[in-house]
């Protein structure tokens, strides 16, 4: 059965600071890795997938790897803002293509 | 593009009542699912779709029943509401069982 772990649960950082978000997951046969925001009170946004022969994805200021082999996939936010304060949830899709969501890290930019 | 539509956004239920919480999509996507949210729990997947008359339980299925009658629509009921499934439940589809998910905004259900 598919377990995802999200460290650190939470985070607090000054603005302009960059910073990774980790994920590790327990069975390496992933179809892809999504990562998604949820923002409160609010559904999740999409934010990157990743799939299974992709090593990493790209959006603005967002940049998310995949490492089959250690279990791991990272999110890594350049240059903070304010806005970019929310829940971030990384999620498995295995062979089953079900999604198995981590718990989230709450992240917090200061400003 | 309206994307994924739930309603009601809030609801409050008696023990032993029955409800439907309403399900839509517009982008012809194939997939569809259902989850909850607890504290603590994550979200968890309750039951799925595939396509138009195809449905499948996920983690949580217990208590929920659903149907697929057509590809942008995929309701979810609740036979008789118990105070376990207070919760939020989030709608979600994609193009295909391996694509990017597209989440609705949520039903915060209170059942007392």
């Amino acid at each position: 059965k598919q377990e995802v772990t999200q460290i650190p649960a939470a985070l607090s950082v000054p603005e302009g600071e960059n910073l990774v978000l980790n994920c590790s997951f327990t069975d390496s046969a992933i179809y892809n890795l999504q990562w998604f925001r949820q923002d409160p009170g609010k559904g999740l946004t999409s934010l990157l997938l990743i799939q299974s022969s992709q090593r990493e994805q790209t959006s603005g200021r967002l940049n998310a790897s995949l490492d089959k082999s250690s279990g791991r996939s990272t999110l890594y936010i350049a240059a903070s803002q304010p806005g970019d304060s929310a829940t971030y949830l990384c999620a498995g899709q295995g062979s089953n293509y079900k999604l198995t969501f981590g718990k989230g890290t709450l992240l917090t930019v200061n400003p | 593009n309206a994307g994924v539509t739930q309603t009601p956004k809030f609801q409050v239920l008696k023990t032993g009542q029955s409800m439907t919480l309403q399900c839509a999509q517009d982008m012809n996507h194939e997939y569809m699912s259902w989850y909850r949210q607890d504290p603590g729990m994550g979200l968890r997947l309750i039951h799925y779709s595939v396509g138009a008359g195809i449905t499948d339980q996920g983690e949580v299925p217990n208590g929920y029943n659903v149907s697929r009658s057509t590809t942008e629509d995929f309701p979810l009921r609740l036979l008789s509401a118990a105070p376990s499934q207070t919760s939020v439940y989030f709608c979600a589809s994609s193009l295909t069982r391996a694509t990017e998910a597209f989440f609705g905004q949520g039903t915060r259900l209170t059942v007392v």
